[in-house]
């Protein structure tokens, strides 16, 4: 059964750095794109950034270009979002995801964790 | 504002076959797949439809996906009171990444 844990949200000043960790199970991690998806409260889905299954190519969206950085060590089955300058807007639960494909990426994932709450906030 | 145009609600009555809509563009849905999401109240969303219109194993043959030109579209048929959750459609822009619709909000009245 495919597993993903989310980890590392807390309550942080505008400004301010955190690191977002997921710990995946279930499957064999190092063929598959991984992906961020964040929820503001209330609000609808956003992606966020994706990284391929061997770590070599990511992508974000445009609004934490600069300031995030997603990274994966296929060692430890562990996902990671770096988010620096955080910003109010960037409060939300944030999903760790699975693409659906193997060795390559699109918009579908088969897979979610339960989410981890990043409150931006002074 | 969202890329990918979706009606913020939607309702049909038990029994009934609704349809949500998903509107895009050349460089987002014109070109690439459709992948739709159901999220139950509390709960991660779930994939539904992958590829414009292909279920994953365990999603009832209920629901039904299409693809037309630079919109897409989510059916669900024999429509029950478990359907009621927010649906959102999404797929690939060349410019932007990973885009997502705004989400429909389906009641089952």
């Amino acid at each position: 059964e495919v597993q993903l844990v989310e980890s590392g949200g807390v309550v942080v000043q505008p400004g301010g750095s955190l690191r977002l960790s997921c710990a995946a199970s279930g499957f064999t991690f190092d063929d598959y794109t991984m992906h961020w998806v964040r929820q503001a409260p209330g609000k609808g889905l956003e992606w966020v950034s994706l990284i391929t299954w061997d770590g070599t190519t990511s992508y974000y969206t445009d609004s934490v270009k600069g300031r995030f950085t997603i990274s994966r060590d296929n060692s430890n089955n562990s996902l990671y979002l770096q988010m620096n300058s955080l910003r109010t807007e960037d409060t939300a639960l944030y999903y760790c995801t699975k693409d659906l494909l193997y060795r390559a990426f699109d918009l579908g994932f088969d897979s979610w964790g339960q989410g981890t709450l990043v409150t931006v906030s002074s | 504002q969202s890329v990918l145009t979706q009606p913020p609600s939607a309702s049909g009555t038990p029994g009934q076959r609704v349809t949500i809509s998903c509107s895009g563009s050349s460089s987002n849905i014109g070109a690439n797949y459709v992948y739709w999401y159901q999220q139950l109240p509390g709960t991660a969303p779930k994939l539904l439809i992958y590829r414009n219109n292909q279920r994953p194993s365990g999603v009832p043959d209920r629901f039904s996906g299409s693809k037309s030109g630079t919109s897409a579209s989510l059916a669900i048929s024999g429509l029950r009171s478990e359907d009621e959750a927010d649906y959102y459609c999404a797929t690939w822009d060349g410019g932007l990444g990973g885009i997502f619709g705004g989400g429909t909000k389906l009641t089952v009245l």
